[in-house]
């Protein structure tokens, strides 16, 4: 099993508002991913989490906020978004980030976000 | 620098045609991994294969195969028979040792039409 979830699939939000994007895999990974994809362009690394801690902050705006409570979690906490932060915004899982034979990432359905 | 190209934006094939996709990567490692990854209308992007820089053996799988050639450093896709539910946008990714971080090309968006 290969799943990935994130929650919710669509979310709407104003700029002011706070809101959290959730993601779960329950495939023992170790490592966890945030990216943030425009349209009609690739994904963009934005967080990596290696057993359960910050390992990659890819200079992102302090807006967002990840948090890893546990091995299978991962959540993103939005303050205060911009209309540009607009996008559609992807988890992913590993076996581990780096140094061993499993590197495959994988990717859940995603969560579309518009800031009003 | 690690850095990925896929220089073909858009292709648009009628059904049953075959069609190749390009990629060409660069890095200075010598321990690197290329992946192929498939994104549906829906968004999710779907896993298709993972290659090592230590095997350059080409793969098939149904009618997808992928032809791997460091010499050339470029790992192309070729669908066959291509089929409707083919339609969608394909990324070739680069990941090297360091942190997890998948560098990924601009994106072919291949159209197949009835």
């Amino acid at each position: 099993d290969t799943e990935v979830t994130q929650t919710p699939k669509h979310l709407v939000m104003g700029m002011t508002n706070k809101k959290s994007l959730k993601c779960e895999q329950h495939m023992g990974h170790r490592a966890m991913y945030w990216y943030k994809q425009k349209a009609k362009k690739p994904p963009e690394l934005m967080f990596v989490y290696s057993y359960e801690k910050l390992s990659i902050n890819e200079s992102v705006p302090s807006r967002f906020s990840p948090e890893c409570p546990n091995s299978s979690l991962l959540n993103l906490h939005l303050h205060a978004l911009q209309p540009e932060d607009s996008a559609l915004y992807l988890c992913a899982s590993s076996q581990s980030p780096s140094g061993s034979v499993s590197h495959t990432q994988y990717f859940g359905p995603g969560t579309r976000l518009t800031v009003l | 620098a690690q850095k990925v190209t896929q220089a073909q934006t858009e292709i648009s094939v009628v059904e049953k045609e075959d069609v190749t996709l390009d990629c060409v990567y660069e890095t200075r490692d010598t321990t690197y991994y290329l992946f192929w990854y498939k994104q549906p209308p829906s968004g999710e992007l779907v896993f298709l294969i993972r290659r090592n820089s230590f095997d350059e053996q080409n793969e098939i799988s149904g009618r997808y195969s992928w032809n791997f050639q460091k010499s050339t450093s470029s790992f192309n896709f070729t669908i066959t028979a291509s089929q409707v539910v083919d339609s969608a946008v394909y990324f070739c990714a680069l990941l090297y040792n360091q942190g997890g971080k998948l560098i990924f090309g601009q994106g072919t968006e291949l159209s197949v039409k009835p």
